[in-house]
C-alpha cells in the first residue's frame, strides 16, 4: 500500500544532542511537508518542499533544518534540542501545495 | 500565520448522537478540508470542499461551507465510540500551503 513512512516512532534525546527525523514515501508526491504538534494544540507548519524548492515557514527556529535527498525521503535535523522541542513530529506529502495531505503515523520526541 | 477557529474546543456526545463542529476562517480560500487525529497517530483526510461547493457529503460525514460568512459545519451523524478523536479543519489562506484550526476534541461515549 502507498503510504507515508516515519522513523523512529519514538525518539528520546538528551538536551543539546543533535537528531534527525526520517520520512519516506512510496506515494510518489511532489510536496513534502514537517509539522510539529504540541499536546492539545494545531499541527505547526515548520517548513515543506515542492520538488526539490524549499520553503521556510517565517517562525521556524534555526534550530530546525532539513534535507530532501529525492523524491522518496525527507529529514528534520534538530541541531540542539531544547525541552521546548519535545514535541509529535508528522511528516505529510501530497500531490500538489492545496490538495489532500498524507500524514504519517508521527514520531514523539522526547528531550531529558 | 493566520489560523482557521474550530467551536467547539470539546464535544462530548453519547453513541447514537449527531455531532456538529465548525470552523471559521479570515480570508477567502480555494478549498476548505477536514481531517480526523486519533490520539497519539497521524491526521487522516476526511473530505474536501472548495470554494464553489456549498455541501458535500461522504458516509455519515456531511460539509458544508458558507463562504458569505467564511465557515463551515462538520457534521457527523450517528456516531459510534470510533468516531472519538480531535478533528481538524484547513484551508489555503496561507496562500503557501495548508493552515490548520485549533481542533475540536469529539468524545462519544457508549
Amino acid at each position: 500500500d502507498a503510504m507515508v513512512i516515519q522513523n523512529p516512532r519514538y525518539q528520546v534525546t538528551q538536551f543539546g544532542k543533535p537528531v534527525t527525523l526520517s520520512c519516506s514515501q512510496t506515494l510518489n508526491h511532489n510536496v513534502m511537508y514537517w509539522y510539529q504538534q504540541k499536546s492539545s494544540q494545531a499541527p505547526k507548519l515548520l517548513f515543506h518542499y515542492y520538488d526539490k524548492d524549499f520553503n521556510n515557514e517565517a517562525d521556524t527556529p534555526d534550530n530546525f533544518q532539513s534535507r530532501r535527498p529525492n523524491t522518496s525521503f525527507c529529514f528534520l535535523d534538530i541541531r540542539s534540542p531544547g525541552l521546548g522541542d519535545a514535541a509529535m513530529y508528522l511528516c505529510a506529502t501530497s500531490g500538489g501545495p492545496f490538495g489532500e495531505q498524507y500524514f504519517g503515523p508521527g514520531t514523539r520526541l522526547t528531550v531529558t | 500565520s493566520q489560523q482557521g477557529e474550530e467551536d467547539p474546543q470539546a464535544l462530548s456526545i453519547q453513541e447514537g448522537e449527531n455531532a456538529t463542529m465548525n470552523c471559521s476562517y479570515k480570508t477567502s480560500i480555494n478549498n476548505l478540508q477536514w481531517y480526523r487525529q486519533n490520539s497519539g497517530r497521524g491526521l487522516v483526510h476526511l473530505i474536501l470542499i472548495r470554494s464553489n461547493e456549498r455541501e458535500k457529503h461522504s458516509g455519515r460525514l456531511r460539509v458544508t461551507l458558507d463562504t458569505s460568512k467564511k465557515s463551515s459545519s462538520l457534521l457527523i451523524t450517528a456516531s459510534r465510540a470510533a468516531d472519538t478523536a480531535s478533528y481538524f479543519c484547513a484551508t489555503d489562506e496561507g496562500g503557501t500551503a495548508l493552515i490548520f484550526g485549533k481542533g475540536t476534541t469529539l468524545s462519544v461515549s457508549s
